[in-house]
């Protein structure tokens, strides 16, 4: 079945340790985002890619970052996690940026 | 900024029942897309219901259905004959830009 995978489910870091979350596709969708979601709130979009075009929002901070080397995976680098990180990780594509977005089951990250 | 409104943040009803969960939401766009999707606890965020805004005919999948009122900006998700694994947050979302706009999530509880 197509779909969205993220690895690993669960992450465990320590504060101030790089960690980087993986999320691939075999929808072959053009878009792929993440999100950030903490308990009992409404996930939150770090950026996105179309196709190798990058667009973060205005309110990702400099410590989250993305690569997309190829239409089927996607990672998110964390370079600095600090306690206000832990959070679950959302990853999600579209077909062409209209129209649904279909999720992974997500990271849950945890920091030390 | 354009939002997406969930004035229920609990909702709960009995097995078997009939629930209707209320969105509202903001835009300047005559076309877009509308969604409500659902999340058990722990579990994947899964797309229950799309709604395409020049369509008038509200959009049924299975149990599920919505009240598309364009002029009034609400979009309302009906849950009919309730069963336990509806048990859930469910969002609504506003497709523009290549993203989605949230609403805060209403979590419902299904009572035996």
């Amino acid at each position: 079945d197509a779909m969205v995978i993220q690895n690993p489910r669960y992450q465990v870091t320590q504060f101030g340790k790089p960690v980087t979350l993986s999320c691939s596709q075999t929808l072959n969708h053009n878009v792929m985002y993440w999100y950030q979601q903490k308990s009992s709130q409404a996930p939150k979009l770090l950026f996105h890619y179309y196709d190798k075009d990058f667009n973060n929002e205005a309110d990702t901070p400099d410590n989250f970052q993305s690569r997309r080397p190829n239409t089927s995976f996607c990672f998110l680098d964390i370079r600095s996690p600090g306690l206000g990180d832990a959070a679950m990780y959302l990853c999600a594509t579209s077909r062409d940026g209209q129209g649904p977005q279909y999720f992974g089951p997500g990271t849950r990250l945890t920091v030390l | 900024a354009q939002t997406v409104t969930q004035s229920q943040p609990e909702m709960s009803v009995q097995e078997a029942e009939t629930v209707t969960l209320s969105c509202t939401y903001d835009t300047s766009e005559s076309d877009y897309y509308l969604f409500w999707y659902k999340q058990p606890p722990s579990r994947q965020m899964i797309l229950v219901i799309r709604q395409e805004a020049y369509k008038q005919q509200n959009a049924t999948e299975n149990r599920f259905s919505v009240n598309f009122q364009k002029a009034a900006k609400s979009f309302s998700l009906k849950i009919s004959d309730s069963q336990l694994g509806d048990a859930a947050m469910y969002f609504c979302a506003r497709e523009g830009a290549q993203k989605l706009v949230f609403g805060q999530g209403t979590r419902l509880t299904i009572n035996p």
